[in-house]
Order: C-alpha cells, then structure tokens, then sequence
C-alpha cells in the first residue's frame, strides 16, 4: 500500500509560472514532511521540508502548504526557472530515518 | 568535502552472482538508510540502522543483507543477484537532530 500518493507525474511551466506540487498521505502519526529536487544522474536533495504544527513555510521561490485535516501538503515554486527543471519528491515520516517517498513529478521550465 | 560516499557508481552482475555495495559517511550520522529507485516508483526503503550493530528492514528487504559495524560504514549486500535488482541504490545518512537526509551519488546496477 503506497502511503504517499504524488500528483501530477510530469508538469510542464512556461519561465516565471508558478509550480505546483500535491502530496496525499494517509498515516496521521508522520510528523515530518520533505520534499526533495533530484537532477538527472544525482542523488537526491533536501529543498524544504515541514512539520505539522504549521500550515505554511516558505524559503525563497519554494513554498510548502500544509494542510493537517484533509492530509494533504504541496510545493508551490514561484517564478520557475529553467534551473528548476528536475524531479521533485515528497516524502512523509515519523521517525526521520524511514520516509516514505512519492513516486516524483517531472517538473520541466520552458524558457 | 563532507557527505556520503558510495561505490562503484556502476555495475553489471550476472544472474546469481553477489556483490556488496559500499557506503560511508563521515558526519558522524547515527542513522543511515538504504534505497532503490526505479522509473515510475520512486525511492523505495530497503534497510535502515539507527545505530552502529542495529539494522532493520523496510518495504522491500528481500534478497538483501546489510550490517552496521561501525557509525561510518552501511554496506548493502545482494546475496544471488536476478534481474528484478536492477535498479538505482542511493545510500543516506540522516541527521537525527532535524532529520536531514544527504544522499550519496548512487550505484547504477545492472543484473543481465
């Protein structure tokens, strides 16, 4: 049973469009969710992550809205670049050690 | 440069065979954890440690082995390789203290 359910699969945004990223999960003892921006041939990366107990972070253009009742939280990329471009996975926990990760969203900017 | 070093960044195996996949990190994490990632699935947990001589599983054990005799070190071992393990591994080491996650640069595999 996936525990985290990612949509959509790929994205496509025009350079200085907004992205949007949705997570669904269904364990309400995680505590901590990332999200991660992986380039082709790297490993993953940490980009932002929450924790419950707020409904909104924000750090530069990376935005993730937290959503505790409907369990649910999302990326949101303000002014896209092409840089961005690379896929983006969200992932949930409550022990920090074993995420559980969405299946990635395949964020293409065009110029 | 501090981080998580894996090797060999590339490998074929044949049906059968057995190899360990090697990981160290030198930042002192006590937990590290083991991936695979395939197309369409994304990072999937194999095993994880908590400490040094302390290893679980995760979502998809089978056909693996590792062992944590020191905080450094987290190899993953295929005991007969088949062609389902063809896969990319991507070894982590997480910061207890606010659950950040380095990853290494992955072992591409290849089982023929």
């Amino acid at each position: 049973q996936q525990q985290v359910k990612q949509s959509p699969q790929s994205l496509i945004v025009q350079k200085g469009g907004i992205s949007i990223i949705n997570c669904a999960y269904e364990n309400t003892a995680f505590d901590y969710f990332p999200w991660y921006q992986q380039f082709p041939g790297k490993g993953p990366a940490l980009l932002i992550a929450i924790r419950p107990d707020v409904s909104e972070k924000k750090e530069g253009r990376f935005t993730i809205s937290f959503n505790k009742s409907a369990k649910q939280f999302s990326l949101h990329i303000m002014d896209s670049q092409p840089g961005d471009s690379a896929t983006y996975f969200c992932a949930a926990g409550n022990s920090g050690y074993a995420l559980n990760f969405g299946k990635g969203t395949s964020l293409l900017v065009t110029p | 440069n501090a981080g998580v070093t894996q090797t060999p960044k590339f490998q074929v195996l044949k049906t059968g065979q057995s190899m360990t996949l090697q990981c160290a990190q030198d930042m002192n994490h006590e937990y590290m954890s083991w991936y695979r990632q395939d197309p369409g699935m994304g990072l999937r947990l194999i095993h994880y440690s908590v400490g040094a001589g302390i290893t679980d599983q995760g979502e998809v054990p089978n056909g693996y082995n590792v062992s944590r005799s020191t905080t450094e070190d987290f190899p993953l071992r295929l005991l007969s390789a088949a062609p389902s393990q063809t896969s990319v591994y991507f070894c982590a080491s997480i910061s207890a203290t606010n659950y950040g996650y380095t990853f290494g640069s992955g072992t591409r595999l290849t089982v023929v």
